[in-house]
């Protein structure tokens, strides 16, 4: 079963506009939930983990335990967001589909 | 610090093939994994060990075994190889298992035809 849903496989904003990738997750403990994001050309790297509760790049996730969701947005999108975004759950190391994401001009 | 590093980078192996993706961290990390990166499906776990002489198998094992050959390297081996094995390969580790951040590798695409 899927544990980690991301419904986004492409999204597609303007630069400056808000973007905001989806994730769902199905765990009934206390999750640990992170965002990853791969460059292109580049390793997948951590973005934001949800116990951190940083803003890293502009970007923020909030945890909401009653719809079981972590979606992570942006106000602004600039061109250097384009990349693949995954949502990623603690329980069995479960990874999302994935949502690549292009900023355009 | 060079982190996960991984080789080969690209690999073609006829059905029935073996071979070993190499990988290796230098961070001293307890725990180590490797991932396959499928379209559609992102990353599935195939096994993992979360400290030195332990494996364990993760979402996705069959037709893979490993080896932690010490705290540094963590291979992964397919024995026969099948086309549904092609993929995207990364190694990743970390200090404090599933709850900790994950530093991956470069990655390994392998074709098997």
């Amino acid at each position: 079963a899927q544990r980690v849903t991301q419904p986004e496989k492409l999204l597609s904003v303007f630069k400056g506009a808000p973007v905001e990738l989806k994730c769902n997750y199905s765990y009934s403990g206390s999750p640990e939930l992170f965002w990853y994001v791969q460059y292109s050309r580049q390793r997948l790297q951590l973005l934001l983990r949800h116990i951190s509760r940083e803003s890293i790049k502009g970007f923020t996730a909030d945890l909401n335990k009653g719809e079981t969701s972590f979606h992570l947005k942006k106000p602004f999108a600039q061109e250097e967001d384009s990349a693949m975004y995954y949502c990623a759950l603690d329980y069995k190391l479960s990874f999302g589909a994935g949502t690549t994401v292009t900023v355009r001009a | 610090n060079a982190g996960v590093t991984q080789t080969p980078k690209f690999q073609v192996l006829k059905t029935g093939q073996s071979m070993t993706l190499q990988c290796a961290q230098d961070m001293n990390h307890n725990s180590m994994y490797w991932y396959r990166q499928d379209p559609g499906m992102g990353l599935r776990l195939i096994y993992y060990s979360a400290s030195e002489g332990t494996t364990d198998k993760g979402e996705v094992p069959n037709g893979y075994n490993v080896s932690r050959l010490n705290k540094r390297e963590f291979s992964l081996r397919l024995e026969s190889a099948a086309p549904s094995q092609t993929s995207v390969y990364f190694c990743a580790s970390n200090d404090q298992g599933s709850t900790d951040t994950q530093y991956f590798g470069p990655g390994t695409r392998l074709t098997v035809l």
